[in-house]
């Protein structure tokens, strides 16, 4: 399974964007991006995922670097309910996700 | 509401004794999977079913067993052999490229 980086934890206030990144240098042409959020007890939830193009949801935007060997998951407006671990994961379809150790996302108020 | 549902959400056991934790899905995926997570880490996945009565072992399959004898429900049993069971459990489903995740429950051996 390709492998993903991400940093350990980050910091933010309510009300500014955050960027978070993922290295991602081993991806091949077929591996989607993925990003999951956990909040505290609670099973993974959906954020945003692409393949090569910029994607945007309600939730956030996606950019990818033209190489996609990385890419940047972008809250525009953080709220304290965004304070979560931010998995970047890589899959192409194939039969599981592989989670790493995700990026600790801690939201001032 | 679709979704999928994971009972208990809590579950204590005595050492030895096996325990089958059930996950329920009514969104018609065919895909459906258990995860363990240990403090402070990241899912490792236990076992996945790509469809009713076929199952595959995943990176931390010792000491657990499941069934797939329905397309919505996907039991995973903890078995006696499984020597630190303590956990948080979540089962997931997917369609699409899509995961769809339950509550978890979280099991605690005594």
């Amino acid at each position: 399974d390709a492998k993903t980086t991400q940093p350990n934890s980050m910091e933010s206030n309510e009300e500014e964007p955050v960027h978070l990144p993922c290295n991602h240098s081993t991806i091949s042409g077929t591996d989607y991006i993925h990003w999951y959020r956990q909040l505290p007890s609670q099973g993974p939830e959906y954020v945003i995922h692409g393949l090569t193009s910029n994607v945007n949801n309600r939730m956030a935007s996606l950019a990818i670097a033209e190489d996609r060997k990385s890419s940047t998951l972008i809250l525009h407006r953080a709220t304290l309910r965004d304070a979560a671990v931010y998995y970047c994961i890589l899959n192409w379809g194939a039969q599981k996700l592989v989670f790493g150790q995700g990026t600790r996302l801690t939201i001032n108020p | 509401d679709g979704g999928i549902t994971q009972s208990p959400k809590y579950l204590f056991r005595k050492e030895g004794q096996n325990v089958t934790l059930s996950c329920e899905q009514n969104l018609n995926h065919d895909a459906m999977y258990w995860y363990r997570q240990d403090p402070g880490q990241g899912l490792r996945l236990i076992y996945y079913s790509q469809i009713v009565n076929d199952f595959q072992k995943g990176d931390i399959a010792e000491g657990y067993s499941v069934s797939r004898e329905k397309k919505e429900s996907f039991p995973l049993t903890v078995t006696s052999a499984q020597k630190n069971p303590t956990a948080f459990y979540l089962c997931a489903s997917s369609i699409a490229g899509r995961w769809f995740f339950g509550p978890g429950t979280r099991l605690t051996v005594l």
